[in-house]
């Protein structure tokens, strides 16, 4: 089975430009999370999408905004983009919300934002 | 404030030592989960355990063990016969059962393991 996929793999963009990244979680999960790793640290929570509905959201700017489809798949995006944004982002997908009681959430591989 | 505190940034031991890696955690909650998180070079954070905070007994699963204390807010986790491919950046996590919360991730403990 296919774990959790992500698109692209890498991206260079440039100060001020829109960004879309791309999640598609493991067949029969509902719950995508997305995390932004910086150099050095843990993830960082940015959003949760629970069958198509927000359900949590980190301590992020208005320009980090996502959305779930029905198929499950989610977007992230962030728009004017600073060169702070810079970092893997990450998505997992769990089969219920997170903290729920059989969670665990699963990764993808991430994808590389430079911002120049 | 629920936080995850992992002391040691860097380790480096010599293939076949075994190595510790150490797990604080902060919350006023009773109910939680732990985890643990392989991520290797090429990015992927990859799933090694889960714990509830219900349930203290230690587990093993092959080379791997980690050690639940609740008395000490620890969930340390040990690799035993190190090998070189168990060198990555290790993280240990928190999450709250039943609450639209984020996970709480450690900085991280980035191991070596040389031959």
């Amino acid at each position: 089975d296919a774990g959790v996929t992500q698109s692209p793999t890498h991206l260079i963009k440039t100060r001020g430009q829109h960004v879309t990244l791309r999640c598609s979680p493991i067949s029969g999960h509902k719950s995508v999370s997305w995390y932004q790793q910086v150099l050095g640290q843990g993830p960082q929570f940015i959003f949760q999408y629970y069958e198509k509905e927000e359900r949590g959201r980190g301590n992020f700017p208005d320009r980090f905004s996502a959305r779930q489809f029905p198929n499950y798949s989610s977007e992230l995006n962030v728009n004017a983009l600073l060169l702070g944004d810079s970092a893997l982002y990450l998505c997992a997908s769990s089969s219920v919300p997170a903290g729920g009681a059989t969670d665990t959430q699963y990764f993808g591989p991430g994808t590389r934002l430079t911002v120049l | 404030a629920q936080k995850v505190t992992q002391a040691q940034t860097e380790i480096s031991v010599v293939e076949k030592e075994d190595v510790t890696l150490d797990c604080v955690y902060e919350t006023r909650d009773t109910t939680y989960y732990l985890f643990w998180y392989k991520q290797p070079p090429s990015g992927e954070l990859v799933f090694l355990i889960r714990r509830n905070s219900f349930d203290e007994q230690n587990e093993i699963s092959g080379r791997y063990s980690w050690n639940f204390q609740k008395s000490t807010s620890s969930f340390n986790f040990t690799i035993t016969a190190s090998q070189v491919v168990d060198s990555a950046v290790y993280f240990c996590a928190l999450i709250h059962l039943n609450r639209d919360d984020k996970i709480i991730f450690g900085k991280g403990t980035r191991l070596h393991i040389l031959p």
